[in-house]
């Protein structure tokens, strides 16, 4: 099936760095998604991207579809203790694919912010 | 803002049980997600359901899982003869439309914990 790489696994910065966080895929997502997970709770959705190429941005957060379809990256500008969580990257095929909506996530990349 | 709610938050259970796990998706979505995550891994796909079908599901999804819209507003995962291994967070999801027309993102709820002893 297929399978995203994310990178890096964790990460540990000083509150107010910025971060950069990235997928990569070795075949085509029409769809790329970025969620963040906390402690028992559900995936949040942050951005979604639809377009290759596409740059998207969400407050401090700006996300990108790379133009191959086969990569995203997620970077957090002025990181704040809030920010802490896990990251996870997730593609989806879209329309005219195999697949009927599913989501392939990637392991994640845990964030810890130091005040 | 409308959301995904799921029941119960915790679930524990005597492995070879039946278990049901509860979902109640936003109210005027049409697509309807189930994935799973073992501690510390990544979330995984189950099972995806439109129009009272199922429309795809994963390896993972074998004959001892089901799904079913018993009502308008609720969306249900039943595990029968439940395993050590079933032993995951489970979660529910639903999108407005997928497809031509215009993909819209998944939402999640904040997940039933299912553990199996």
């Amino acid at each position: 099936g297929q399978q995203l790489n994310q990178s890096p696994q964790s990460m540990f910065i000083q509150e107010g760095e910025d971060v950069s966080m990235n997928c990569t895929s070795s075949s085509i997502f029409n769809t790329w998604l970025w969620y963040k997970q906390d402690p028992g709770e559900g995936p949040v959705l942050l951005i979604a991207l639809y377009k290759a190429g596409e740059l998207t941005s969400n407050g401090r957060l700006t996300a990108q579809f790379g133009i191959t379809r086969k990569d995203s990256f997620l970077n957090i500008s002025a990181s704040i203790p809030s920010d802490v969580g896990i990251y996870f990257c997730a593609g989806q095929e879209g329309a005219g694919g195999t697949s009927y909506g599913k989501l392939t996530f990637g392991q994640g990349t845990i964030l810890t912010v130091h005040p | 803002e409308p959301e995904v709610t799921q029941t119960p938050s915790h679930q524990v259970t005597q492995m070879g049980q039946e278990v049901i796990l509860r979902c109640v998706p936003i109210s005027n979505h049409l697509y309807f997600y189930w994935y799973r995550q073992i501690l510390g891994q990544k979330v995984e796909f189950l099972v995806s359901f439109y129009n009272n079908e199922i429309s795809e599901k994963s390896e993972i999804f074998d004959d001892q899982f089901s799904v079913e819209r018993p009502d308008g507003s609720n969306f249900t995962l039943k595990i029968r003869s439940t395993k050590l291994e079933d032993s995951a967070m489970y979660f529910c999801a639903s999108s407005e439309a997928w497809g031509l027309g215009g993909d819209q993102p998944q939402h999640f709820g904040d997940g039933t914990r299912l553990s199996i002893l």
